[in-house]
């Protein structure tokens, strides 16, 4: 049973470039949630994907944006880099909405800006 | 809105010693709640979860945690710890309403469990 695969495992940009991560949910799951962990805090909720669409969006400005494809699977999309966007990027899948806190994470990609 | 608030930044305990990493929330609604562990260079593991029952719940590893509403705590405990427990540990909350999940969880800021041997 494969889990949540996430891509690439790690990432160096530069200032004001556009990156994009992409993650696979676990085997039947069809929802997707985006977090940002900086440093030696903990994960912020940037926005969930179910159906295609976003369903729900924290307090993350719109440089940040995600796609859910049919097969389930996101991408998440930040232009415009700045230094303060370094940090360790985590999906979560989960099912369905009355489930959907039941959340499966992958082992995040670590993006640095320089 | 919620937010949770983790006690301790870092907690060192002798190895076989009982441990309790100590969690608070504040929410005007009902939420369920978690913790999760974080091995070095990994991403989130579920150590366990409340929705609703019995507010003593049983995690894996020998992990166990108490609801507490009154005193709006979650409190993670383990009556011996091994140093394979040596890991960041996150408490967190969504809320019930919205087919819960939907908001996303809100984490603490995580407390670093130290194992001495």
């Amino acid at each position: 049973d494969a889990g949540v695969t996430q891509s690439p495992t790690h990432l160096i940009k530069t200032r004001g470039q556009q990156v994009t991560l992409r993650c696979s949910p676990k085997s039947g799951h069809d929802t997707v949630s985006w977090y940002q962990q900086a440093l030696g805090q903990g994960p912020q909720f940037i926005f969930q994907y179910y159906e295609e669409e976003e369903r729900q969006r924290g307090n993350f400005p719109d440089r940040f944006s995600g796609h859910q494809f049919p097969n389930y699977s996101s991408e998440l999309n930040v232009n415009a880099l700045l230094l303060g966007d370094s940090a360790l990027y985590l999906c979560a899948s989960s099912l369905g909405t009355e489930t959907s806190y039941e959340q499966y994470f992958g082992p995040g990609t670590r993006l640095t800006v320089t | 809105a919620q937010s949770v608030t983790q006690l301790d930044s870092q907690v060192p305990v002798f190895e076989e010693a009982p441990v309790e990493l100590r969690c608070n929330y504040s929410s005007s609604v009902s939420v369920y709640l978690f913790w999760y562990v974080q091995y070095p260079n990994q991403g989130l593991q579920l150590l366990l979860k409340y929705l609703s029952g019995s507010t003593l719940v049983k995690g894996i590893n020998g992990f166990e945690a108490e609801f507490n509403k009154s005193q709006t705590s979650f409190h993670l405990r383990k009556p011996s710890v091994h140093i394979s427990d040596t890991a960041e540990y996150f408490c967190a909350v969504t809320p019930l309403f919205g087919g819960g999940g939907a908001d996303g969880l809100t984490f603490g800021k995580g407390t670093h469990l130290i194992i001495q041997p």
